[in-house]
């Protein structure tokens, strides 16, 4: 049982250049969610899917695209890459339960980024 | 939106001193309240979570939170530090999406440095 893999570990990108974060669990879980981390601010969410096909925008959104075609698989996309994008990179990933809250996200090692 | 504050983005213990990582919490409604911890270059790994069951919540590696209404808070501390406690803390809140999933807002991290 891997958990949740994320794909680089480490990436440098030029300004403007594109690449794609890919983030994979085999945990079975429906919800799954991409966070950038930076130094004094903590984890911010990016974007998050309840399923195949659905996704939504978390709170820093702008920049970043998001695909989840397979259960298992979500991707996380900078389509022109900005400075302000270096980062560090976390994939997470939640089981559905009833009741609803105060379940445990699972998260990935992360990608780390720099945008020069 | 709910929101979590940590106070004290360094704390520096002796080895076997007591551990003690400050959150409080904002939260129009009773919160579920976690804490996660990251080791270096790791992901981020579940300690305990509250989810009202209890007030005193115990986690892993000694660990536990007491979550106290009329403080907001939901402190963190271990009685007896260990070298390998070493690592930074967050402290997360929850809130429920329109699709029934949760999203977590996270504290901006604390540094725990252990003093041989």
């Amino acid at each position: 049982n891997a958990g949740v893999t994320q794909t680089p570990k480490f990436r440098v990108l030029k300004t403007g250049q594109s690449m794609t974060l890919l983030c994979a669990q085999d945990m079975n879980h429906e919800y799954m969610y991409w966070y950038r981390q930076d130094p004094g601010m903590g984890l911010r969410l990016i974007h998050y899917s309840v399923g195949e096909g659905t996704t939504a925008k978390g709170e820093v959104p702008d920049g970043y695209n998001v695909s989840r075609l397979k259960k298992q698989n979500f991707l996380l996309g900078l389509e022109s890459a900005a400075p302000s994008q270096t980062s560090v990179y976390f994939c997470a990933s939640s089981a559905r339960l009833a009741g609803g809250e105060g379940n445990e996200q699972f998260f990935g090692p992360g990608t780390r980024l720099t945008v020069l | 939106a709910q929101s979590v504050t940590q106070l004290g983005s360094h704390v520096s213990v002796s080895e076997g001193a007591l551990v003690l990582l400050r959150c409080n919490y904002s939260s129009s409604v009773p919160p579920y309240l976690f804490w996660y911890v990251q080791y270096p270059n790791q992901g981020l790994q579940l300690l305990l979570k509250y989810t009202s069951a209890a007030t005193l919540v115990k986690g892993i590696n000694g660990f536990e939170a007491e979550f106290k209404k009329s403080e907001t808070s939901f402190h963190l501390t271990k009685p007896s530090a260990h070298m390998s406690d070493a690592a930074e803390y967050f402290c997360a809140v929850s809130d429920l999406t329109n699709f029934g999933n949760e999203k977590l807002t996270f504290g901006t991290g604390t540094r725990l440095t252990i003093i041989p």
